[in-house]
């Protein structure tokens, strides 16, 4: 069982609409991440949050919009996408100091019609 | 730029073999390593890391790695694979960071196939 929960596990999404990914941890880890990985690839990192605070945005297009409201939540939201933003959404978090390994949830796999 | 490169695509063992796969990176100093495996459809597990100290590490699942700085290595070995270790594994590379966080870098991922 993983100790990062994510939901929905699946998730199918017009282009128009307007939806989250929630992903939660209750290990006490300061630092949370957003990955998307399409199929056959290796994941890609979008967003770090360290201390609930946004430290990486890798260029992410702005339909996307990150959130953390505390240090055990984190959030994905979605506007406008398009279908090649279809993926799997990893969540992962870590534990303080910066060398600990990254714990991932199981994803989200979205699809965008 | 710190880089990842599994040279190999996919591999296919069979079930009771050893298994090598091969990772290299690219870092100017030294890297902190890990392997990740994938199932389908799941998120990624650490089968094992590497920081510092002894350079044979020994994971979960009966897997070990071994750092070789002079050949900017970190494989993954196993001597007797099973048929539920088929799945997708990524080596990965990241830096000592401040702040609290990682930022990691993934190979392309090495596809294993146990066949019978």
């Amino acid at each position: 069982d993983t100790e990062v929960t994510q939901t929905p596990k699946h998730l199918v999404m017009g282009m128009t609409n307007k939806k989250s990914l929630k992903c939660e941890q209750h290990m006490g880890h300061r630092a949370m991440y957003w990955y998307k990985q399409k199929a056959k690839k290796p994941p890609e990192l979008m967003f770090v949050y360290s201390y609930e605070k946004l430290s990486i945005n890798e260029s992410v297009p702005s339909r996307f919009s990150p959130e953390c409201p505390n240090s055990s939540l984190l959030n994905l939201h979605l506007h406008a996408l398009q279908p090649e933003d279809s993926a799997l959404y990893l969540c992962a978090s870590s534990p303080p100091p910066g060398f600990s390994p990254l714990h991932f949830g199981n994803g989200t796999r979205l699809t965008v019609t | 730029a710190q880089s990842v490169t599994q040279p190999d695509i996919h591999i296919t063992v069979s079930e009771g073999a050893s298994l090598e796969l091969r990772c290299n990176y690219s870092y100017g100093a030294t890297p902190y390593l890990f392997w990740y495996v994938q199932s389908p459809g799941q998120g990624l597990q650490l089968l094992l890391k590497y920081f510092s100290g002894d350079t044979l590490v020994q994971g979960i699942k009966g897997f070990e790695a071994e750092f070789k700085r002079s050949q900017s290595s970190f494989n993954l070995r196993k001597p007797s694979v099973h048929w539920s270790d088929a799945a997708e594994y990524f080596c990965a590379v990241g830096p000592p960071v401040s702040g609290g966080y990682q930022k990691v870098t993934f190979g392309t991922g090495t596809k294993l196939q146990v066949i019978p």
